[in-house]
C-alpha cells in the first residue's frame, strides 16, 4: 500500500518567504508527527497531531512555524519570513494511534534552502 | 535530550553479524526500546522494539539486559544495503521520537 507522502521533495526560497510543506499520511492513520533534520543530526520533533488537534507543539522552535490538519489527514507545515537557519530537511511520519507503542512510518522529507 | 548513547560509528564486513550496542541507564520501567535506521536521503525506518525480554523478526534481533540499562541490535548477515544510521530510542507513553545522533553503520565489502 502507499506510504507517507511529502510534496514538493525539494523547495528553495529566499531569505523573508513563506512556504508551504504538505504531507499526506497512510491511509486511516490518526497521528501526525513533523521532524526537521539538520545535516549530520538526528530528526528533532516538531509537532504531534491527533485527528486535527495538536496534541503537542512544544517542538515548534517559535510563532513563524504552525502546522495545521484540519480534516485529521493531509498536513501542513506553514514557515512565515523562512530564514536561512530554517534550511533542513523536514520529516512527516503517521501511526495508527496514539498508543506510545505505535509505529511511526517515515514519509521521504521535503529539503528545504533559504538562500 | 536523547536518553540513549550509542558509539558515532561501527564497521562490520558483509555478511558477519552487526552488533549495535545501546546505552539507556535512565530508562524507566513502561519506557520501550526502538531502533529505526536512516538510509542515506531517506525518512528513518522502524526495525524492532522490546520492553524486556529479546525480540526477534525478520530484520533483526533486539537483545535488552536484564536491568534494562543496555541492549544491543543484531542484523545477523549484514549486507551493504545495511549502511545506514541506526537510532536507538526510549519512549514513554509521548508518542514522539526524541532522536540522538544515532550510529552510522558502515558494511565493509
Amino acid at each position: 500500500g502507499a506510504g507517507v507522502s511529502q510534496t514538493p521533495s525539494n523547495k528553495v526560497t529566499e531569505k523573508g518567504k513563506y512556504v508551504e510543506l504538505r504531507c499526506d499520511p497512510i491511509s486511516g492513520h490518526t497521528a501526525l508527527y513533523w521532524y526537521r533534520q539538520s545535516l549530520g543530526q538526528g530528526p528533532e520533533f516538531l509537532i504531534y497531531f491527533q485527528g486535527t488537534g495538536a496534541a503537542d507543539d512544544s517542538g515548534l522552535p517559535n510563532d513563524r512555524f504552525f502546522a495545521v490538519r484540519p480534516e485529521g489527514s493531509v498536513s501542513t507545515l506553514k514557515i512565515q519570513r523562512t530564514e536561512r537557519g530554517d534550511s533542513a530537511v523536514y520529516l512527516c511520519a503517521s501511526s495508527r494511534g496514539s498508543s506510545s507503542y505505535n509505529e511511526q512510518f517515515f514519509g521521504p522529507g521535503t529539503r528545504l534552502t533559504v538562500l | 535530550d536523547a536518553k540513549t548513547t550509542q558509539p558515532p560509528s561501527m564497521d562490520c564486513a558483509e555478511g558477519r553479524a552487526a552488533n549495535l550496542p545501546c546505552n539507556h541507564s535512565t530508562i524507566s520501567g513502561n519506557e520501550y526500546v526502538y531502533w529505526y535506521r536512516q538510509i542515506h536521503s531517506q525518512g528513518p525506518q522502524y526495525i524492532i522494539h522490546g520492553l524486556k525480554n529479546n525480540e526477534t523478526n525478520e530484520m533483526a534481533s533486539l537483545i535488552i539486559t536484564e536491568d534494562r540499562k543496555s541492549s544491543t541490535l543484531i542484523l545477523p548477515h549484514a549486507t551493504l544495503r545495511d549502511t545506514a544510521v541506526y537510532y536507538c530510542i526510549v519512549r514513554f507513553r509521548d508518542d514522539k521520537i526524541i532522536f540522538g545522533k544515532g550510529t552510522r553503520l558502515h558494511i565493509l565489502p
